[in-house]
């Protein structure tokens, strides 16, 4: 099945401790990026990639790190967890930049840093 | 920031009826697509529709779009109860590096 694949589904952390959430797809597609969903803000991008080791800032980038290794990982690092990282975290891909692309979107990583 | 509002923020329907949302953008697109989103889940890609097509259909959905009005609607005929969920348009800021750029959504009730 075509999916793109998250984890954790739900991670409770402390502040300052640095954790990683994966994403992985199999459909072989160019283009992955990093949203975050926040009450009252909508669904922000924090990091895209275009391609292999080709990665760069969406619009709240600050306290995350990607890295594109390979074509179907782009997991999200956090270095130092603060508590307003507390969100619900979507990972998506398409298979470029197309007029036609939909995205697929993980089922998300609800995060609680406390 | 949001593409653009979406109408209604809310819509609580019987089963059996039919569901319309209305979304509107600012900037000009190459296509526009819709996105289901279920309580705390990933979301859904339901269709898109590109910026030189007026309508297009996919089971019990019907899009259309209007770009002299940067406005698009979503209709879901004989709505289920399994349609309740938050409806998302979306367009894409290629320039952007692809960003998506959401409406604010839509929350469908579907009552039994």
């Amino acid at each position: 099945e075509a999916q793109v694949t998250q984890n954790p589904r739900y991670l409770i952390t402390v502040t300052g401790k640095k954790l990683t959430v994966t994403c992985s797809q199999n459909m072989n597609h160019e283009y992955m990026s990093w949203y975050r969903q926040d009450p009252g803000l909508g669904l922000r991008q924090i990091y895209y990639s275009m391609n292999v080791e080709v990665t760069d800032k969406g619009d709240v980038p600050e306290g995350y790190k990607v890295s594109r290794k390979e074509k179907r990982n782009f997991p999200l690092i956090l270095e130092s967890p603060s508590p307003n990282q507390t969100s619900l975290y979507f990972c998506a891909s398409s298979p470029g930049q197309g007029v036609s692309y939909g995205y697929t979107f993980g089922s998300g990583t609800r995060l609680t840093v406390v | 920031s949001q593409q653009g509002e979406e109408d209604p923020q809310a819509l609580s329907i019987q089963e059996g009826e039919n569901a319309t949302m209305n979304c509107s953008y600012k900037t000009s697109i190459n296509n526009l697509q819709w996105y289901r989103q279920n309580s705390g889940r990933g979301l859904v890609h339901l269709i898109l529709i590109r910026s030189n097509e007026r309508e297009k259909h996919s089971g019990r959905l019907r899009v259309t779009l209007d770009t002299s009005k940067k406005s698009s609607s979503l209709l879901i005929t004989a709505s289920r109860a399994a349609d309740t969920a938050s409806y998302f348009c979306a367009t894409v800021s290629y320039n952007q590096g692809g960003k998506l750029i959401f409406g604010q959504g839509t929350e469908l009730s579907v009552k039994p």
